[in-house]
């Protein structure tokens, strides 16, 4: 079946430090990739998506391209703030499917 | 525009109490959702609808009913609460074709004694 698997948290960094959070899927055929953030105390929000091979999704200085020979999409930013302090998750809508398959999150703690 | 709104924010029930949370969208979108978060397990479908009158099974539905009787509108019933049930509820909604955005509301904490 379709399934998430990102890099477990908290992941902890200083600030203007480069950022990678690993996300690897399973889908047949090709699905939809995102990414969305989690603020403490709100709903989550869109960051950025891909819905086809080789695709660049990019949003807020956050990037990630969606590589179907390793079938992953990670999450990069070149100098992370503390305002980035968040939940992020990685997800996949498989196609001829508007559900969408969850990762469990990772927590990222910018210090200043 | 206020997107996806949730009531109530917050809300205590006793094991046994019943409650329904309200969800409502102004985006004219197709299908809703209900979700549950819970610490270290990410989100969980509870219930979604893809349409006005429609609703369909998500990955936890024990325990839980839903209505979609208007198409903005997206309830959540817990008829006898238990404390397996407290959790951080949240709504989305998504205009209805594949690779759609879901649009999420601000949640709903709810605690069961």
């Amino acid at each position: 079946g379709n399934s998430v698997t990102q890099m477990e948290g908290p992941v902890t960094l200083s600030e203007e430090a480069f950022l990678t959070i690993n996300c690897t899927y399973t889908a047949t055929g090709y699905p939809s990739l995102f990414w969305y953030v989690q603020y403490p105390g709100e709903g989550l929000q869109l960051l950025l998506k891909a819905t086809k091979a080789d695709d660049k999704g990019s949003n807020k200085g956050f990037e990630a391209t969606y590589r179907k020979e390793t079938t992953s999409f990670h999450l990069e930013k070149g100098s992370v703030q503390v305002s980035d302090s968040a939940v992020y998750f990685c997800a996949l809508s498989a196609p001829s499917n508007y559900q969408l398959i969850w990762g469990a999150g990772t927590k990222l703690i910018i210090k200043p | 525009n206020a997107g996806v709104t949730q009531t109530p924010k917050f809300r205590v029930l006793k094991t046994g109490q019943s409650m329904t949370l309200l969800c409502a969208q102004d985006m004219n979108h197709e299908y809703m959702y209900w979700y549950r978060q819970d610490p270290g397990m990410g989100l969980r479908l509870i219930h979604y609808s893809v349409g006005e009158g429609t609703t369909a099974k998500g990955e936890v539905p024990d325990g839980y009913n839903v209505s979609r009787l208007k198409k903005q509108n997206f309830l959540l019933g817990l008829e006898s609460a238990a404390p397996s049930q407290t959790s951080v509820y949240f709504c989305a909604s998504s205009p209805g074709q594949e690779g759609d955005t879901q649009y999420f509301g601000p949640g709903t904490r709810l605690t069961v004694l």
